[in-house]
Order: C-alpha cells, then sequence, then structure tokens
C-alpha cells in the first residue's frame, strides 16, 4: 500500500519570500514521487519527479524537492515566490516498475500576497 | 503544443439524468485515465485503458458508471443515473508509457448534479 500526506492543506507567503510545502510519504516498495501544481480552472502540470536517481530534484519553474528516505518526506521548496506560483499543489506517489497509479495527497493551497 | 482535450467544461445536470464526458488524448499516447476530483481532495483514479483495454477499473462504481475507448483513441465516460454525490472534476489524462511515464491532464469537466 502506498500513501501520502500533505501536512499543511494551505499556505500563506509573502511575495520574494521562501516557499516550503511538506509531503510525507509511505510505501512499502521503492517509490517514484511527484509533485503536480493546479491552476484555477486548469488541468494538472507536473513541477517533477523523482525516481530513484538524485535525491534533489530540480523542476520547472524554479522549483525543487528532496527525496529523504530516512524521513520518508518529499518536501517542494522554492527560494523565491512569485505571484503566479499561486496554486493548488499535489504531491503524488507510485510504485517504481508498479504502473503508473498515481496516489494523490490532498493537496496544498498556495497563496501569494504582495 | 499537445494537450488533451476534454468535453464539456462544464455540466450542470438534475439527479437521475445520464450524463457523459469526452476525452482525446495527446496523439500517440497509448495509455488513457480518467480521473474523479471531488472539492478539497487530490484525484482518484476511476479508470485506466491500455489501447483500447481496460487495465484498472477497480475503483469505478460499475452500477452507475461506464467507460470506453473503443477505437483505443479518444474516451468516454459516462454516468447514469447521476447522484448528488458525483458532483466533482472529472479529469483525463494520458501518457506515452504504461509505467513510470509523465501524466498530462486535460482541464476537467465540472459536474454539478442538482
Amino acid at each position: 500500500a502506498q500513501s501520502v500526506t500533505q501536512l499543511d492543506s494551505h499556505v500563506s507567503v509573502s511575495e520574494g519570500t521562501p516557499v516550503l510545502l511538506r509531503c510525507n510519504y509511505s510505501s512499502s516498495y521503492s517509490p517514484s514521487l511527484f509533485w503536480y501544481v493546479q491552476h484555477p480552472n486548469k488541468g494538472l502540470q507536473l513541477l517533477l519527479k523523482y525516481t530513484s536517481a538524485a535525491t534533489l530534484v530540480k523542476g520547472i519553474n524554479g522549483f525543487e524537492a528532496e527525496f529523504k528516505k530516512s524521513e520518508t518526506s518529499f518536501h517542494l521548496t522554492k527560494p523565491s515566490a512569485h505571484m503566479s506560483d499561486a496554486a493548488e499543489y499535489f504531491c503524488v506517489v507510485t510504485l517504481t516498475g508498479g504502473g503508473n497509479k498515481l496516489t494523490f495527497g490532498t493537496g496544498t493551497q498556495l497563496k501569494v500576497e504582495l | 503544443e499537445a494537450e488533451v482535450a476534454q468535453s464539456p467544461r462544464y455540466k450542470i445536470t438534475e439527479k437521475s439524468q445520464a450524463v457523459a464526458f469526452w476525452c482525446d488524448p495527446i496523439s500517440g499516447h497509448a495509455t488513457l485515465y480518467w480521473y474523479r476530483q471531488i472539492l478539497g481532495q487530490g484525484p482518484e483514479l476511476l479508470v485506466q485503458f491500455q489501447d483500447e483495454s481496460v487495465v484498472d477499473d477497480s475503483q469505478l462504481p460499475k452500477d452507475r458508471f461506464s467507460a470506453e475507448r473503443l477505437k483505443g483513441v479518444d474516451s468516454t465516460l459516462k454516468i447514469q443515473p447521476a447522484e448528488l454525490g458525483d458532483s466533482a472534476m472529472y479529469l483525463c489524462a494520458s501518457s506515452l508509457l504504461p509505467s513510470g511515464g509523465e501524466l498530462f491532464f486535460g482541464e476537467g469537466s465540472r459536474l454539478t448534479v442538482l
């Protein structure tokens, strides 16, 4: 069985300050982990993915995430938030080599204030 | 840039009526997925197709939901009869590979059942 827990349902930051969106996972086997972003009334877009290569993964729009097996975490970070980053972010887990059955977290709504 | 097309974007219906959603995946993507996203939750897989074959429909409520992909290209998801609890966003996604590949999502079809 696999699951993800997004620790914050809402995060609010000021423009230009760092962003931290937290995610913990549970997986019986070697997981693949993803972060997706969903802007209002839009489909989900892949930000980045971890598939057992480098533990620090760089994605689009300046986002990155670090896979920490000892902490079962895959937190998403960005050094400086931009207004356009306001959206909902989903942490997702799937089994490496286990097909594309994705298990989504409940999402974190990111608000960016001036 | 190739996109996953979905229609309609919005659908309002009364309970007990029939509704249908259509999805056209990115050309060449053999794997197609239907997800349901209830407000405030992450998407949940309803059905996964590989070409025209269903590979996972374990979470599809088969008493009222049906999905088909007759020619292995576009797909239709039907609900009959609709119930109040079916109000949600229905997301279609496609991927080039059945395992380990990136999923590309459409903008979704938002269903409201009155």
